[in-house]
């Protein structure tokens, strides 16, 4: 089956440092991979998303890259701002599944200056 | 870029009561919405999935009779909470994605906080 797996939070951070969300994924076939934020009290916004594999998606200083090899889509930024504070969902979407999105639990991130 | 709009973005109301929310794609059509719900601090769950034109699916465990959906147009589907009560109490999230489906993104609403007293 179809699943997304995210490192736990809540994950804090200071400005400026750099930050790692783990996920990885089970899918069968070659899955397009995402991930989402949410601010406070909002719905999610796409931040980025790669639909193959070694593709590298990137957003606002964001990136994560899809390696199949490991199964994984980490979502990196190098030097975090206090504007980042937000949860971050890890997500695929599979047309051997119906085109149906799988998301993690989602990962919370406060930075503080 | 595309725009999901979901209104209201809260709604109190009393036990007993009924709710519409309404969620439009703005600058695209949606042959596809998702309802979806999330409770504090945790991740989104899936409700039902609007197809327009026909029937909702609605995931196990959710009742289809309380959580009315209609999708009558590429650009407007709503969810009624049916007699609310308390533990409805929730935030509500829509999307959608465009016709082209396959593994295009999902577009979120900016979510629905609902408070039934």
């Amino acid at each position: 089956g179809n699943s997304v797996t995210q490192m736990e939070g809540p994950v804090t951070l200071s400005e400026e440092a750099f930050l790692t969300i783990n996920c990885t994924y089970t899918a069968t076939g070659y899955p397009s991979l995402f991930w989402y934020v949410q601010y406070p009290g909002e719905g999610l916004q796409l931040l980025l998303k790669a639909t193959k594999a070694d593709d590298k998606g990137s957003n606002k200083g964001f990136e994560a890259t899809y390696r199949k090899e490991t199964t994984s889509f980490h979502l990196e930024k190098g030097s975090v701002q206090v504007s980042d504070s937000a949860v971050y969902f890890c997500a695929l979407t599979n047309r051997l599944s119906g085109n149906q999105f799988y998301f993690g639990t989602g990962t919370s991130l406060t930075v503080i200056p | 870029g595309a725009v999901v709009s979901q209104h209201p973005s809260w709604v109190i109301c009393k036990s007993g009561t009924s709710v519409k929310i309404e969620c439009r794609s703005l600058d695209f059509q949606a042959t596809t919405m998702f309802w979806y719900r999330q409770f504090p601090k945790q991740s989104l769950m899936l409700m039902a999935t609007s197809n327009e034109g026909s029937k909702a699916t609605y995931e196990q465990g959710v009742e289809k009779d309380k959580f009315l959906i209609n999708h009558a147009s590429l650009t407007l589907s709503t969810l009624t909470v049916t007699s609310a009560h308390p533990e409805d109490s929730s935030f509500y999230i829509c999307s959608a994605r465009g016709q082209t489906g396959g593994n295009s993104p999902l577009h979120f609403g900016n979510g629905t906080r609902l408070t039934v007293t």
